[in-house]
């Protein structure tokens, strides 16, 4: 079965640019999507169809995907963006998750 | 406003059943599929289970296949989860999410969907314990 693989965990300093890589066999042929979730919430879309934000989400967040490997960017990074980012793909008919990444901002 | 609100979680022993439910508002919700995603304590996200719009197509993760059930009722609008011979793995905060649908072309001109969850309700919580 298909498998995606997020770093545990992932530190950057206030206004620092923040990257979180998403790995997968052949990823870049497929479209990936970004979900942030922070303590007590539900998850929220911040990149969807590997490089799009959604309405509402800051042009600090973006997104790009090639290879074997997605990756979402955090420039700027501020205080709220502290939080956990799972990347999701679909393989056939079934939805996939990576295992998430808790990002710190020290 | 677009909302999900889902109910129906609560204490249940294990081999027992639990019917989730999810209350669609603010959107034409026959227009779209649905996905129920759950997170199990301190864990990540596991999508559980998707179906269509016209219930014509429904999907299982092979942890919850043959246990669980996913339904709708569009002229209520409401998305449901029958879930059976619950185990203690079971235990999770469960999510339904709507489905958005974006319309592509392949080099041939031939028309393919892209989908992504773009709405989220705040969850209902199941705990399978004796």
């Amino acid at each position: 079965s298909y498998e995606l693989t997020q770093p545990p965990s992932v530190s950057v300093s206030p206004g620092q640019t923040a990257i979180i890589p998403c790995s997968g066999e052949k990823l870049g042929d497929r479209y990936a999507s970004w979900y942030r979730q922070k303590p007590g919430q539900s998850p929220v879309v911040v990149i969807f169809q590997d490089t799009k934000r959604p309405s509402g989400i800051p042009e600090r967040f973006s997104g790009s995907n090639s290879g074997n490997t997605a990756t979402l960017t955090i420039s700027g990074t501020q205080a709220m963006d502290e939080a956990d980012y799972y990347c999701q793909a679909w393989d056939t008919s079934s939805v996939i998750f990576g295992g998430g990444t808790k990002l710190t901002v020290l | 406003e677009v909302q999900l609100e889902e109910s129906g979680g609560g204490l249940v022993r294990p081999g027992g059943s639990l019917r989730l439910s999810c209350a669609a508002s603010g959107f034409t919700f026959s227009n779209y599929s649905m996905n129920w995603v759950r997170q199990a304590p301190g864990k990540g996200l596991e999508w559980v289970s998707s179906i269509s719009s016209r219930s014509n197509y429904i999907y299982y993760a092979d942890s919850v296949k043959g246990r669980f059930t996913i339904s709708r009722d569009n002229a209520d609008n409401s998305l449901y989860l029958q879930m059976n011979s619950l185990r203690a793995d079971d235990t999770a905060i469960y999510y339904c999410a709507r489905e958005f649908a974006i319309q592509l072309w392949t080099q041939t001109g031939e028309v393919y969907y892209y989908y992504y969850m773009d709405v989220w309700g705040k969850g209902t919580t199941v705990t399978v314990s004796s």
